[in-house]
């Protein structure tokens, strides 16, 4: 069974930083590409990040372009996600994503980051 | 970046009644749109991909069609536990950031 569990989110003021981690499982981790998607309260989706089998390819909304950074541990079964310099509106469910010929066929639970003073 | 609208953004129907939710790309994206529904509280779920293909486990009153810039998801006797917020979302463009309809929130009348 193939699951995906998000840890890292909570209270952070503007400008600050916060790590995510999803630990994966019931899957070869690095067979696949990975992403992010948010989902801010009340509102729809939307795409944050995503990243190539082997890490080397990262890709990233425009939104969080120079702020965010996807990686990723093969031999820790773990994505990763640096968030720098948040803003209000970074405000958010983030959740983890298994994809699949592009489009995502798995998904977290999502861990919740708020922002705010 | 391709577009994706929605409609309608809300869909009020009875149980047993037929749903029709409409997908439009805003430029042609093939067959790479899939659909996911969403209950409160809980993540995403794939339905349909491939535009027309159910995922593993969903029940075939689930079905999607289209091809290029227009799609449709039709559930065609609407059961309780069908009513939650479903969204489209294309795969066709690279890089692979990709974008998602706003949702169309299918509610009990």
């Amino acid at each position: 069974e193939v699951q995906l569990l998000e840890s890292g989110g909570g209270l952070v003021q503007p400008g600050g930083s916060l790590r995510l981690s999803c630990a994966a499982s019931g899957f070869t981790f690095g067979s696949y590409a990975m992403s992010w998607v948010r989902q801010a309260p009340g509102k729809g989706l939307e795409w944050v990040s995503s990243i190539s089998v082997d890490g080397d390819d990262t890709y990233d909304a425009d939104s969080v372009k120079g702020r965010f950074t996807i990686s990723r541990d093969n031999s820790k079964n773990t994505l990763y996600l640096q968030m720098d310099s948040l803003r209000d509106d970074d405000t958010a469910v983030y959740y983890c994503a298994k994809r699949f010929s592009g489009y995502i066929d798995y998904w977290g639970q999502g861990t919740l980051v708020t922002v705010s003073s | 970046e391709i577009m994706l609208s929605q409609s309608p953004a809300t869909l009020s129907l009875s149980p047993g009644e037929r749903a029709t939710l409409s997908c439009r790309a805003s430029r042609y994206v093939s067959k790479n749109l899939v659909w996911y529904q969403q209950k409160p509280g809980q993540p995403p779920r794939l339905l349909i991909y491939g535009a027309s293909t159910r995922a593993t486990g969903i029940p075939a009153r689930f079905s999607g069609s289209g091809s290029g810039t227009d799609f449709t998801l039709t559930i065609s006797s609407l059961q309780s536990e069908d009513f939650a917020v479903y969204y489209c979302q294309q795969h066709h463009t690279w890089p692979p950031v990709y974008s998602f309809g706003q949702g169309t929130k299918l509610e009990i009348k």
